[in-house]
């Protein structure tokens, strides 16, 4: 059957340092997969989108890779900071009309 | 500016009832979706509207009935709700194709009591 897994525990993580998470999927072939940011209460917000022919992808202190062989993506936060605790969801492209399966999302809490 | 707005954000009903949701948004999108998250997190994709031409119709029981009428708007009404039906949905949308970034609203919070 098909999965995203992404891990269900917190990620705590020290301010300044850089969080790593790790969305793997299984039973799909996404041509790209994105990454999104959800605060409690509120909808998601896309961050970045990676194409299965790139290997790494980077927005500011955001870095995302797509290893199509692995089947897995990783999120990096750099340097990062209180204002960065949230949930991040990785989303896969199902193909054709945009349509996307999420996966449940991993929250990260940043200690000052 | 909100781009993808809903209403109501909260709905409390009894089991049974009709209710609908709103979404519009003032992106200039052709492509609007609606989602639904239960108490385990997961988004799900229902429907999506390319201007106003339904084009995803997930697995959903045919009591929910999307209606667009026009590409600025996706409404979605539910008939006869059931328990199970509590969730938040979300409204997004997004430029037309393939790869691109979906803009989602706040949500509406639909519990049933």
């Amino acid at each position: 059957s098909q999965k995203i897994e992404q891990n269900s525990e917190a990620l705590n993580i020290q301010e300044g340092k850089t969080a790593t998470l790790t969305c793997n999927y299984t039973n799909y072939s996404p041509a790209y997969l994105q990454w999104y940011r959800q605060d409690p209460g509120r909808g998601p917000v896309f961050l970045l989108l990676i194409r299965e022919n790139e290997k790494e992808k980077r927005k500011e202190r955001l870095k995302v890779t797509f290893d199509t062989t692995l089947k897995q993506s990783l999120f990096h936060i750099t340097a990062s900071q209180p204002a960065d605790s949230a949930t991040y969801l990785c989303a896969l492209d199902l193909g054709g009309n945009n349509r996307l399966a999420f996966g449940k999302g991993n929250q990260v809490v940043v200690i000052p | 500016d909100t781009a993808v707005s809903q209403t109501p954000k909260y709905l409390v009903t009894q089991m049974g009832n009709d209710k609908s949701i709103k979404c519009e948004q003032n992106l200039g999108h052709d492509t609007m979706y609606w989602y639904k998250q239960d108490s385990k997190k997961f988004l799900k994709i229902m429907f999506s509207y390319n201007n106003k031409e339904l084009i995803i119709n997930e697995t959903v029981p045919n009591r929910f009935s999307p209606k667009s009428p026009d590409k600025a708007h996706l409404n979605l009404h539910i008939n006869s709700l059931e328990l199970g039906d509590s969730a938040v949905y979300f409204c997004a949308s997004s430029p037309r194709g393939g790869n691109q970034p979906q803009h989602f609203g706040d949500g509406t919070r639909l519990s049933i009591l």
